[in-house]
């Protein structure tokens, strides 16, 4: 079975710090991979995806990138973050042909 | 551009009696609508999906239906549980790459 994850689970950075965030699946091989934000109180904002190593698309001009060094890692960055960067990350992948998305259980980011 | 509206940001119902969650879209184009279930701290978990060419799926006591002409779906949820508080998004795909959401309905069952 596949499973995905997600660390650290929370985070509390200084505005203005770099932030790397990880997310790597088990148990399917290239998948298309997503990284979403919910804002507090919001809904779901899609930041970047990918169909294949190397390969990244952005959803969100922003101080934000991502990267997908491996098959099944996707890892998203910032070099310096701002305090609306606070919120929770959600890795996600995603089976054709409903294209249904599996979700990780998240990171907590807190800029202060 | 928000192409998938969940309009009633909370809903709250009795525990045995019928959820009904509502979700209006702009894109004729979509291929699948999709329903998730997101309790707090953790990941949407996918709950059910419906495709454009069918007007209602059924699982367990999750049943979607869809109504192309009005752009309009629904969840049905029967009977409703305790454990079904949690906010239920809607979504909906062209079969591509990306999925838009909606902002999200919070679900309380009062037991």
């Amino acid at each position: 079975s596949q499973t995905i994850h997600q660390w650290p689970a929370t985070l509390v950075q200084p505005v203005g710090s770099p932030l790397s965030l990880e997310c790597t699946v088990e148990g399917t091989s290239n998948p298309n991979l997503y990284w979403y934000r919910q804002a507090a109180g919001r809904g779901l904002q899609l930041l970047f995806y990918s169909v294949g190593i190397g390969q990244i698309s952005s959803e969100v001009p922003q101080n934000l990138s991502a990267s997908r060094p491996q098959d099944r890692q996707f890892i998203l960055s910032s070099k310096k973050l701002l305090l609306s960067d606070s919120g929770f990350y959600l890795c996600a992948w995603t089976r054709p042909p409903v294209n249904e998305q599996f979700f990780g259980p998240g990171t907590r980011l807190t800029v202060l | 551009d928000q192409q998938v509206k969940q309009n009633s940001p909370s809903l709250s119902v009795q525990e045995g009696r019928i959820s009904i969650l509502n979700c209006d879209y702009t894109n004729s184009m979509f291929d699948y609508f999709l329903w998730y279930k997101k309790y707090p701290a953790e990941g949407p978990t996918f709950l059910i999906s419906i495709s454009s060419i069918k007007d209602k799926n059924e699982d367990g006591r999750f049943t979607v239906f869809l109504n192309k002409s009005a752009k309009h779906l629904s969840l049905h949820i029967v009977p409703s549980q305790p454990g079904d508080s949690a906010v239920y998004f809607c979504a909906a795909n062209t079969g591509g790459f990306k999925t838009i959401f909606g902002a999200g309905t919070r679900l309380f069952v009062k037991a």
